[in-house]
């Protein structure tokens, strides 16, 4: 069965550079979510999207920014990069309400 | 306030017995769901089992199963016959707001427990 794709798998910039993050959802999931993972830390919520519409948001900096193409793939801007944003960034996607959440294999970005 | 709490840090266990994760949670919705996920050390974030709040039966996958004592809002795992690749973290995590449509659906997740099985 097909699942979240994320890419890159890895990424290493330098401190103040930009970052973009790619998530393509499970077809015919309208949702999608944005997750941060500190090491050693649970996952936090960062944002979601539902129809392509902003639905939800969390503990996301100012300096990101997330959208949802028409084709419901999303993108997760990153500016002004800083130490303590590396992590790994999970995308997860979900059809109907009551369906869990399929998380991707994550992006382990490496701030320099 | 802690919404989910796993308060084993680490658990060891032999292979081919049996092993109770356990979780709490705090939520004031009356529709919730909760969800074990199994991080291994490669990171990927593995979805294992759920359960609705509404659900009368506790959840089964497997040799996963979800102890759900809804008045003690407690959502424990359990893992039967533990096998060397469960060795991993295990995450629990809490939707709230499902009666509050599509927009909403984020997950809250404990802090974790890592799971150790001994040969």
């Amino acid at each position: 069965a097909a699942g979240v794709i994320q890419s890159p798998r890895h990424l290493i910039k330098e401190k103040r550079e930009t970052a973009t993050l790619k998530c393509y959802p499970i077809p015919r999931h309208d949702t999608v979510y944005w997750y941060q993972q500190g090491p050693g830390q649970d996952p936090q919520f960062l944002i979601s999207f539902y129809e392509k519409m902003q639905s939800d948001k969390g503990s996301i900096p100012d300096r990101f920014s997330a959208q949802q193409f028409s084709d419901y793939h999303s993108e997760l801007n990153m500016s002004s990069l800083e130490l303590g944003d590396s992590a790994l960034y999970f995308c997860a996607s979900r059809g109907r309400p009551d369906q869990p959440q399929h998380f991707g294999d994550g992006t382990r970005l490496s701030i320099l | 306030a802690q919404k989910i709490t796993q308060t084993q840090p680490g658990m060891f266990v032999q292979e081919k017995e049996a092993v109770t994760l356990d979780c709490t949670y705090d939520t004031s919705d009356q529709s919730y769901g909760l969800f074990w996920y199994k991080q291994p050390s490669s990171g990927e974030m593995i979805f294992l089992i759920y359960q609705g709040s509404y659900d009368e039966q506790n959840a089964t996958e497997g040799r996963y199963s979800l102890n759900f004592q809804k008045a003690r809002k407690s959502a424990n795992l359990v893992i039967s016959a533990s096998q060397l690749g469960d060795s991993a973290m295990y995450f629990c995590a809490m939707r709230e707001g499902l009666t509050g449509g599509t927009s909403y659906g984020k997950l809250t997740f404990g802090q974790g427990t890592i799971l150790t099985v001994h040969p």
